[in-house]
Order: C-alpha cells, then structure tokens, then sequence
C-alpha cells in the first residue's frame, strides 16, 4: 500500500483565496483525522471521522474551515477564504481501528501539505 | 487546550549519549500512551508505545518509562545515534469515545552530534 496520500504537497495562495486540501487514506482504514502543525502550537487536531462520518469537529478553528469526507477513500479540507494566520503543514492520518477503542491502533500520516497564505 | 506537556523543546546530545524527553498528562483518563518520530518533510510515524498497565516498555535502544501516579512518562533514547535526530512527540489517547484520537505534546526536537 503506498501509505495515506496527501496533495498538494506545497502550496502559496493569496489571503481571500479558497483553498482545498485533500487526502486519500489508507484503503480499509476506519477513522481518518485532520491535524495543523506549527511551531507555535505544536501538532493540533482539527477534525476526524470514523466511517465517513464526522465525530469530533471541536479543533476546527473558525467557520472558515471546512472538512468533508464523501466516501472512505477520499477527504478535504477546505479553508475559504484563507488568511496568513492560515499557514502551517496540515496533515492527514488513518486508522484501521473499528472506532471503538479497540486495541492499539496506530496512527499512519501522510507527508503533509505546506500551506503558505501570502 | 494542551492535555499533554512536553519538555524540552530542543534537546542536543552527543554520540552515543542518552537522550530523555519528558511528558505529563492532566485530569483526562487516556489508555494508551505512543510516541511518534518525524524527520523533516515526512509525516510523524509510530516509534514506540505503552499502556498504562505497563511501567516500562523496550524495542531496542528506545524506552518508554511510564508512571501511571505521578502521570508521566518518558521516552529514553540509549546510545543516541545521528541518525536519531528528529522531532519527537509523545501522545495520549483518551478512554471514551470513538477511534483513534489522539492528543499531542508539543514536539522535542532532537539533535544527536556526532
């Protein structure tokens, strides 16, 4: 399996644009999370889902984020309109866990999309 | 709200030396405490990890030491290797709820002189 797949890697946009991140997780994998790393606030999480549905949104910082996750094998994170304040690696994982604490289920990430808002 | 305190925030050893990065939990009950290792430009990936049954754990030069009264918990790097250099972050899961959540520290970032 090539692993959980982020794109873009890297991108530059203008504050007021729309930006949309997205991720593709492992296949088979249950639950999919959304986390903001910067060097101010470390590694946050923003959002994550278990079956394609949203269970835990409380770390998305303003209404200005959006998360969707249309079917198991697909998900973004849009940010309209962006502000500098924006910039930082977001990251997207999965799990293979049920969604029930079951086991030690471990996190897998994907290489993250830099995101600079200029 | 941080749940999870990690100190230091940059740590700098030398060869062969014994790295230690500390974390400390709050109130929440968590079950499962992993560490994470990321190198620049990758994602964090799974190094290590521990329940709270459990006071220590070993997977070769790495440690985790895990004091379930005091809370805390560590991660014990023994003959540190450049190659160890990295940013480390310790994690806690919480008890209740669904999946896989997990809550971070702040990152150490480590630097093995060889």
């Amino acid at each position: 399996d090539a692993g959980v797949i982020q794109s873009p890697r890297h991108e530059v946009t203008e504050m007021g644009q729309e930006v949309t991140l997205r991720c593709k997780p492992i296949s088979g994998h249950n639950s999919l999370f959304w986390y903001r790393q910067t060097m101010m606030r470390g590694l946050e999480l923003l959002i994550y889902f278990n079956n394609n549905v949203p269970i835990d949104d409380s770390g998305m910082p303003e209404d200005r984020f959006s998360a969707k996750m249309p079917n198991a094998s697909f998900s973004t994170l849009k940010i309209q309109p962006s502000e500098p304040r924006d910039s930082a690696v977001y990251f997207c994982a999965s799990t293979p866990g049920r969604g029930d604490y079951s086991g030690d289920t471990e996190a897998f990430f994907g290489q993250g999309t830099r995101l600079t808002v200029v | 709200q941080q749940q999870v305190k990690q100190s230091p925030q940059s740590l700098i050893v030398q060869k062969g030396g014994i790295s230690i990065i500390n974390c400390a939990y709050e109130n929440t009950a968590f079950d499962y405490f992993p560490w994470y290792q990321q190198f620049p430009g990758k994602g964090p990936a799974l190094l290590i990890a521990i329940r709270p049954d459990v006071s220590e754990k070993k997977e070769g030069r790495f440690t985790i030491s895990f004091n379930k009264s005091a809370k805390q918990f560590s991660l014990h790097i023994m003959d540190s290797q450049p190659g160890d250099s990295a940013t480390y972050f310790c994690a806690a899961r919480p008890n209740r709820g669904y999946g896989n959540k997990l809550v971070f520290g702040a990152g150490t970032i480590l630097r093995v002189k060889s």
